[in-house]
This record gives structure tokens, sequence and C-alpha cells, in this order.
């Protein structure tokens, strides 16, 4: 089917340090969206990848599209404690019916 | 805050009896869609709604159905409730199905 895979599943990481997160598909994307929801929360939108190679920087937060377009990536430099949460990629199959992967919960030690 | 507004929050419910959920949406947002989240898991995609008409639906059987009404609202109906229909029930809408979508903040439905 048209899933997205998302790795790894949970993170822990001291302050300070980075992470990333992995999104990979078998097949071709036409976009990919990410998503923050934090513990009891709902999920956030954070941004909407579209064009092959594609990186976009918010603060913090690097996220970037595959030249094949079948892969995504999420990456915070220096994490902070407000980071906590679980970060989610969402192909978007058409008309923002979307098709989430697993998370990857973040953890993050003071 | 993302405009969109579900009640109720928090809801139990028996085996077996039927439920109905609702979204409020910013006026204009003419695209609404449902997503079940279970514990631990990713939102899955339910249906969604375009102009009042079902524009597209996933893997879940036709005891979950769904309404949208011309002042934006949006209604989620489970039919002979299961015991895994337990979940975080999420709705998001926006104006024409593009771009990233604002999420509601969720009803919590548990199913004993």
């Amino acid at each position: 089917g048209q899933q997205v895979m998302q790795i790894p599943q949970y993170q822990h990481v001291q302050e300070g340090e980075d992470f990333t997160t992995y999104c990979n598909s078998s097949t071709t994307l036409s976009n990919i969206q990410w998503y923050k929801q934090r513990p009891g929360g709902h999920p956030v939108f954070l941004i909407q990848l579209v064009k092959s190679g594609e990186v976009k920087k918010q603060k913090r937060l690097t996220f970037q599209f595959g030249e094949a377009k079948k892969n995504s990536s999420l990456h915070i430099t220096a994490t902070q404690t407000t980071d906590v949460g679980t970060y989610f990629c969402a192909r978007n199959n058409a008309g923002n019916m979307l098709t989430f992967g697993g998370g990857t919960r973040l953890m993050v030690k003071p | 805050e993302t405009g969109v507004t579900q009640s109720p929050t928090h809801l139990i419910k028996t085996r077996g009896q039927q439920v109905t959920l609702r979204c409020s949406s910013q006026s204009g947002h003419n695209t609404v869609s449902w997503y079940q989240q279970a514990l631990g898991q990713g939102p899955q995609f339910i249906f969604q709604y375009y102009r009042e008409e079902e524009n597209g639906r996933g893997n879940f059987p036709p005891r979950f159905s769904g309404l949208q009404f011309p002042n934006y609202s949006s209604e989620l109906n489970v039919n002979a409730l299961e015991l895994d229909d337990s979940a975080l029930y999420l709705c998001a809408s926006s104006f024409d199905p593009v771009g990233g979508y604002p999420f509601g903040s969720g009803t919590r439905l548990t199913v004993v």
C-alpha cells in the first residue's frame, strides 16, 4: 500500500544534542508534510515539502525532501526540552487525504 | 488557535452504542477530514468531505459515517461501537484541499 515508514520509533537525547527522524516511501511522493504532536495534544502542522531535493529551515529545524521524492528527514539542532513530542511525516495522497507514518517519539533529558 | 473546534473533548461509551462527534470549522473551510488515532500510533484517515459531499474514504467500515453542513460544521457518527474504536478522533479543515492542515484538539473516545 501507500505507506510511509518512519525511523527510529523512539529517540532519547540529552538536551543540546541533535536529533534526526527519517521518513521513507516505496513509491514516489507528490509532497510530504511534517507534524509535531506534544504529549496529550493534537498534531500541529510544521511544513510541507513539494520539490525534489528541497531543503527548508525553521529556526533549529531542517527539513529535507529526497532527490527521488521517496524519502524525507527532519533534523533538530541542539534539542531543547520544548522539542519533546512525537514527530510525524505524512504523505499527501490527493487533496490533503494524508497517510501518516508511525511517528518518532523524541524524549529530551535536561 | 487553529480555528477548528471539536466537541466533546472526552467521551465514554458502552460497546454496541452509537456516538456522534462534532467539529466546527472556520468560515470558508469547505474541506474537512476525520482521522482516528489509536494510542501510540499515527492518525489514520477515515474520510473527507468537500462542499458537503464525501470526497474520499479510508479503510473504515460503513458504520463510520459523516456529514458536513452548510455552516462548515461536521459530524462523525460511529454505530455499533467496538472496544477497538477507543481512540483520539481528530478533524482537520481547510479552505480547499491544499496545503497544511490545522487539526482540532480532538475527542478522546473510550469504549467499555
